[in-house]
């Protein structure tokens, strides 16, 4: 019930194209959804979050969709660029408790 | 820099030997955390401290023994470590444990044990 799920473990896109990054969980209490972004050599950093009272959330190139229903939630990149080349991370959390998916690590070819 | 700091960056160390890392933040929250994050594993909470309290310890090793002598500083002393220690160590904090907002994390110790 505590696991959240990520796919794909990697993901090679072409420079422009669309990089779409997805997540499921089980428990339904979770209601905060973060992504975080990992360079090599730094620690995560938050890069966008949503939360369940809505279904879409924008912010520049970045878009989460969420799905409360299916219990998914997904990134979208847009127009994606080398220097997007990173580890994401999703996450679901409710009140203490908090977790992370696996990770999936993007390489955007030029 | 995020606000959280992490000192040292690297570190090898022998298996009898005790080091401590440092992590410092400056963003006046409540909350710290140590995360392990190995190679193609999910990030590993380790500690968490509440207004310096220890609040959970999530079967750690006692060869790994945290410190939070005030809410913007936590140290993680290492004695005896094995080769399979070896990882990148997070810092983070949040304004509180429900972390509402987030953590922020620190850029990490990349630790190796030899």
């Amino acid at each position: 019930q505590q696991q959240v799920k990520q796919s794909p473990q990697s993901l090679i896109v072409q420079k422009g194209g669309i990089s779409i990054i997805n997540c499921a969980y089980e428990n339904t209490a979770f209601d905060y959804f973060p992504w975080y972004q990992q360079f090599p050599g730094k620690g995560p950093a938050l890069l966008i979050a949503i939360r369940p009272d809505v279904s879409e959330k924008k912010e520049g190139r970045f878009t989460i969709s969420f799905n409360k229903s299916a219990k998914q939630f997904s990134l979208h990149i847009m127009d994606s660029q080398p220097g997007d080349s990173a580890t994401y991370f999703c996450a679901a959390s409710q009140g203490q408790n908090f977790v992370f998916g696996p990770g999936t690590r993007l390489s955007v070819l030029p | 820099e995020t606000g959280v700091t992490q000192t040292p960056r690297h570190l090898v160390m022998g298996m009898t030997n005790k080091k401590s890392l440092k992590c410092e933040q400056h963003l006046g929250h409540n909350a710290m955390y140590w995360y392990k994050q190995s190679a193609k594993k999910p990030l590993e909470l380790m500690f968490v401290y509440n207004f310096k309290e220890q609040t959970e310890n999530n079967s750690v090793p006692s060869r790994f023994s945290p410190e939070c002598p005030n809410s913007s500083h936590l140290f993680l002393h290492l004695h005896t470590l094995q080769p399979e220690d070896s990882a990148l160590y997070l810092c983070a904090s949040s304004q509180d444990r429900k972390a509402n907002y987030g953590y922020t994390f620190g850029s990490g110790t990349r630790l190796t044990v030899v």
